[in-house]
């Protein structure tokens, strides 16, 4: 099982700041990455697949980065409705695993 | 647009069985791989398992959890997909979401919340 580390846990960031979010797979995962945001009691959100592409509607701050091993997504000028938690999720192989999270706390 | 509705959730006690649905509509159901994935209170995310499309011989496979309890079934003419749980345990009490891909392109249901407790 490929086993997907989130860093940091935490995140605490001004309204209108970049954030920067990691992701670290065991073993190659190509760019078979996606990225969802998740606020509390509502369904987790897609917002980047194949590693880099905006899902639809998804706003043009998110953008994300990386291949193989290493993934990054960054939220320039963070909006208040940007603070949530945010999941990595490889579909290279079966299973599938999600990273543990990144909450984004406004600061 | 692709909809995708569970239903089915509910209390049930430990070591008891319940079965969850998913209706789905806005694709080709039967040319599509579905999967569920589930949420308990408070933590993250995790797959429970998937079922390929008929033309995929329609294997399943399950995340270790909940593998020999837990069985995916699906139903073209109906385009459902069900979510057999038998031998349930407190540890499985979650959230229960329907979900289905294309070329990376996840899209979820609203979920279902399944609670085991006695």
């Amino acid at each position: 099982e490929i086993v997907m580390t989130q860093s940091p846990a935490t995140l605490s960031v001004s309204p209108g700041a970049r954030a920067t979010l990691s992701c670290r797979a065991s073993q190659s995962v190509s760019s078979n990455l996606a990225w969802y945001q998740q606020i509390p009691g509502q369904v987790p959100r897609l917002l980047i697949y194949g590693a880099s592409t905006r899902a639809t509607g998804i706003p043009a701050r998110f953008s994300g980065s990386g291949s193989g091993t290493e993934f990054t997504l960054t939220i320039s000028s963070l909006q208040s409705e940007d603070f949530a938690v945010y999941y990595c999720q490889h579909y290279n192989s079966w299973p599938y695993t999600f990273g543990q999270g990144t909450k984004l706390e406004i600061k | 647009e692709v909809q995708l509705v569970e239903s089915g959730g509910g209390l049930v006690k430990p070591g008891g069985s319940l079965r969850i649905s998913c209706a789905a509509s806005g694709f080709t159901f039967s040319d599509a791989w579905m999967s569920w994935a589930r949420q308990a209170p408070g933590k993250g995310l995790e797959w429970v398992g998937r079922i390929k499309s008929k033309t995929d011989r329609g294997t399943t496979d399950y995340a270790a959890p909940v593998k020999g309890r837990f069985s995916i079934s699906r139903d073209d003419s109906k385009n459902t997909l069900y979510l057999q749980m038998n031998s349930l345990k407190t540890e499985d009490t979650a959230v229960y979401y329907c979900t289905t891909a294309r070329n990376g392109y996840f899209w979820w249901g609203q979920g279902t919340l399944v609670t085991v407790s006695s």
